[in-house]
């Protein structure tokens, strides 16, 4: 069972460029999330689906983009790179149905230069 | 908007004793979170609890949830060095049809001999 999948794991950008961060998982899950972990801090929520075609603003939007078009696949979208978007990026999934707990990918690391 | 605290943010502690690890959290959540980050790695989930007074233990780590104080807690019992981890607590923030997870800064914690 693959669980939570992300890709690329390494990634460097120049200012300016633009990139997807893939994410999907296999466990059916409605809530799918984005975060993002800046070295020696916490996680900071990105952006949230509830499911298939619906999406929200987390913590630190700015910079980003999401889409839902399936249950499994949640792309996150960067449009004009900038240094303060170097981070590790976290996707993770749950069922939604109440207690349960989150499944997070193993991280893409990407660095703006 | 729901913000969550941890105290202490960095532990260094001696194997064989014990500690804990405070979680505050600022508005009214159905349910709290700890997950553990080894370095460089993803998140795991540790323990997922729902109401309040939850109790749950897992080996050396016992979380409780008081809702009333707004107030989880993460025990850690005669510490030993595989412990050494950062761990996050994790609230959940209602909306009106769908909630978010909120994360801490997490605690950084180091057993040492």
């Amino acid at each position: 069972n693959a669980g939570v999948t992300q890709t690329p794991k390494f990634r460097i950008l120049k200012i300016g460029q633009s990139m997807t961060l893939q994410c999907t998982q296999d466990m059916n899950h409605n809530y799918m999330y984005w975060y993002r972990q800046d070295p020696g801090m916490g996680l900071k929520l990105i952006y949230y689906s509830v499911g298939a075609g619906i999406t929200d603003k987390g913590e630190v939007p700015n910079g980003y983009n999401v889409s839902r078009s399936t249950t499994e696949d949640f792309p996150l979208r960067l449009e004009l790179a900038a240094p303060s978007q170097t981070s590790v990026y976290f996707c993770a999934s749950s069922d939604g149905t109440g207690g349960e707990k989150l499944f997070f990918g193993s991280g893409t690391q990407l660095s703006v230069l | 908007e729901l913000k969550v605290e941890q105290n202490p943010l960095f532990l260094s502690m001696q194997e064989g004793k014990n500690y804990t690890i405070y979680c505050n959290y600022s508005t009214t959540s159905d349910r709290l979170y700890w997950y553990r980050q080894d370095p460089g790695k993803s998140l795991e989930s540790l323990f997922v609890l729902l109401s309040n007074g939850a109790v749950k233990q897992e080996g050396r780590l016992m979380a409780s949830l008081d809702t009333k104080a707004r107030l989880s807690t993460l025990h850690i019992t005669a510490a030993v060095h595989d412990l050494s981890a950062t761990y996050f607590c994790a609230g959940n923030e209602q909306k009106t049809s769908y909630d978010k997870v909120i994360f801490g800064p997490g605690t950084s914690l180091s057993v040492i001999p």
